[in-house]
């Protein structure tokens, strides 16, 4: 079926620094979305790309459906960027998401 | 805005009781959905409505689970006979479902289902 694979599945960060987050799709997706997951549980809306990039503020986000993966940037990370990052990606034929496995944040000081 | 409005938050219920969960869709949106999260399988989509119709619901167990929309502002996830397995976040998402980004989903905070 179809499938998400996000990767790293964990990540360590000093503040400061930064990374990038992956998610490669296995069947042509019309959009992605990328959700950061506090410790409350609450999924965070950060991005929705139907292609091309977008940034806000330390975050950048790109999707590219002919290849058929996007990523997430973190740039000079805070300690409350800490959290598991979901991608969530809808396929051509239908509205439901299809969700990565998640990468678990660590931002240390 | 308040967002996408699950109650309740926790629930906690016996073998074989029901449980019913309930959502309010952010004011507009058309489009519903319910997802579930756990540990083991992460996030799975369950079911979907458009303008209150049942289009989707191939991601819900055949038996013990059904899902009603019956009006624009609210739908429930009732869970007949609960298992230990049903224990899980059930999550609530809307979305406009039409125009450039009409189909970003808003996701409630969830309700955390516990069967003992």
């Amino acid at each position: 079926g179809d499938q998400v694979e996000q990767s790293p599945s964990a990540l360590s960060l000093h503040e400061g620094t930064g990374s990038a987050l992956r998610c490669n799709f296995t069947t042509t997706m019309r959009a992605v979305q990328w959700f950061q997951q506090n410790s409350r549980g609450s999924l965070i809306n950060l991005f929705y790309l139907a292609s091309g990039t977008k940034e806000n503020g330390r975050l950048k986000s790109t999707f590219n459906s002919k290849e058929s993966y996007s990523t997430l940037h973190i740039r000079d990370a805070q300690l409350e960027d800490s959290g598991t990052y979901f991608c969530a990606a809808g396929p051509d034929s239908n509205y439901q998401l299809i969700w990565g496995s998640g990468t678990k944040l660590i931002i240390k000081p | 805005n308040a967002g996408v409005i699950q109650t309740p938050r926790h629930k906690v219920t016996g073998k074989g009781q029901e449980a019913t969960l309930w959502c309010e869709p952010i004011s507009g949106h058309s489009a519903v959905f319910w997802y579930r999260q756990t540990i083991v399988q992460g996030l799975e989509f369950l079911t979907y409505f458009r303008n209150q119709a049942p289009i989707d619901d191939s991601g819900m167990p055949k038996e013990r689970f059904s899902a009603q929309m019956p009006n624009q502002s609210h739908s429930t996830l009732k869970i007949q006979s609960t298992q230990p397995q049903d224990s899980a976040v059930y999550l609530c998402a809307s979305s406009l479902d039409w125009g450039l980004g009409g189909r970003e989903q808003y996701f409630g905070p969830g309700t955390r289902l516990t069967v003992l």
